[in-house]
């Protein structure tokens, strides 16, 4: 079964810095990947999707954007960041095969904007 | 995003009865349903998946599926203070807000 990994879990930057937040996948061969961000009692908000390296499908405009440079490396950046930006951003992936719309979430990475 | 209605909650049931989740969703071509589970501060973790009309069982949850009223429900008996989190409904990778439960003991 996959396994994903994101970091870092946690991260305080000021407003207006970059941003870069990292997503790798194990345990499955080309994966469909997401980047949710989830602002505090707030439902999930897809950002990016992505089927395949290079290929990035954005849902939200605004100032992030996403990189697929390997199969299973996923990353969330920004050039300045927003307070709006704050929440916790979630990789997720879905598995090839029966199964394949099924999504399986990473651990997080919480993000302050200050 | 397809579009995906969850019942607002929060949802209090004391320790021991049943919570009942209610989705609905607008999509009539969506094939995959799916319940996930997320306590506070962490990830969403799924618990069920559903494709088929009819009911599934595991465990304590059950989910029920109706396609011809767009309807998908998650049952939890016997609840336990365990299960208090935001339960998620999903189909085709769009994602309802979410149902609070809280168990009382």
């Amino acid at each position: 079964s996959q396994t994903i990994h994101q970091w870092p879990a946690t991260l305080v930057q000021p407003v207006g810095s970059p941003l870069s937040l990292e997503c790798t996948v194990e345990g499955t061969s080309n994966p469909n990947l997401y980047w949710y961000r989830q602002a505090a009692g707030r439902g999930l908000q897809l950002l990016f999707y992505s089927v395949g390296i290079g290929q990035i499908s954005s849902e939200v405009p605004q100032n992030l954007s996403a990189s697929r440079p390997q199969d299973r490396q996923f990353i969330l950046s920004s050039k300045k960041l927003l307070l709006s930006d704050s929440g916790f951003y979630l990789c997720a992936c879905t598995t090839v095969g029966f199964e394949q719309e099924t999504q399986y979430f990473g651990p997080g990475t919480r993000l302050l904007v200050l | 995003q397809k579009e995906v209605e969850q019942n607002s909650g929060p949802l209090s049931v004391p320790e021991g009865a049943i919570a009942s989740l209610n989705c609905t969703y607008s999509d009539r071509g969506s094939q995959s349903f799916f319940w996930y589970r997320q306590y506070s501060g962490k990830s969403p973790e799924l618990i069920m998946f559903i494709y088929s009309n009819g009911d599934k069982e595991d465990g304590r949850f059950t989910a029920q599926l109706n396609k011809a009223s767009q309807y998908v429900s998650l049952l939890i008996r016997d609840s336990q203070p365990s299960d208090s989190a935001t339960y998620l409904c999903a189909t085709g990778g769009g994602f309802g807000a979410g149902t609070t439960v809280t168990v009382r003991a």
